[in-house]
């Protein structure tokens, strides 16, 4: 069974820029998470979607921040413009449902350097 | 929003010991994950914990929820290089809450 896949596996760019990350779900996964993880941090968690709508992105500095899932399967975050403090590995994980048996699975993530 | 507390912070064994570590949140939680995650890889899962007392093992690692449901531990016996990571605890409130995340443990393991 392939895993959740993300693209790239790294990306530096300048402050101000912008940034797109890319993320394939495990197959019949409908619960997608975007996660940020700050060097030496746990995973903080950014925007859940079930299928195509959004769950929880109280946690999304939506100023900067976007996201999306529109066809209920792959799904896209987006940075512009980027920040120093952004700097972090980008994580997406995928389940099943969002029961109390939940399990996440993670992709490898994107490590985003903002110089 | 809820707090994980995750100790040690950092672990350097000698290979063949035992390790403990463990995790303290704020809140009651329901459901307690344990994750590994090796460098430049995402978190992989290790152990779920779904009932108060539960003890589950997978090969040389042992985890329990804690009685209190404020509280999870994990257990490695025997630990060998390959165990070198950081590992995460992870709790959940109920069904359809956000899962959060400890700090994690940085273990080391001399050969």
């Amino acid at each position: 069974e392939a895993g959740v896949a993300q693209s790239p596996r790294y990306k530096i760019i300048e402050k101000r820029q912008s940034v797109a990350f890319w993320c394939n779900p495990i197959s019949g996964h409908a619960t997608l998470y975007w996660y940020q993880q700050i060097l030496g941090q746990g995973p903080k968690l950014l925007i859940q979607f079930q299928n195509n709508g959004v769950v929880d992105d109280s946690q999304l500095p939506k100023d900067r921040f976007s996201a999306e899932r529109l066809k209920g399967v792959d799904s896209t975050l987006k940075i512009q413009p980027a920040k120093l403090e952004d700097s972090a590995v980008y994580l997406c994980a995928s389940s099943f449902g969002t029961g109390i048996d939940e399990k996440l699975f993670f992709g490898s993530g994107t490590q985003l350097s903002v110089l | 929003g809820q707090q994980l507390n995750q100790s040690p912070q950092s672990m350097f064994i000698q290979e063949g010991e035992d390790v403990s570590m463990n995790c303290t949140s704020s809140s009651i939680f329901n459901t307690w994950l344990w994750y590994k995650q090796d460098p430049g890889e995402g978190p992989v899962l290790l152990i779920a914990l779904y009932k108060a007392g539960e003890l589950t093992s997978n090969g040389r690692l042992t985890a329990q929820f804690g009685i209190t449901r404020k509280d999870s531990f994990l257990n490695i016996s025997a630990s060998i290089p390959s165990d070198v990571g950081i590992y995460f605890c992870a709790g959940k409130e109920t069904s359809g809450s956000r899962l959060t995340f400890g700090e994690g443990t940085q273990l080391t393991v001399n050969p």
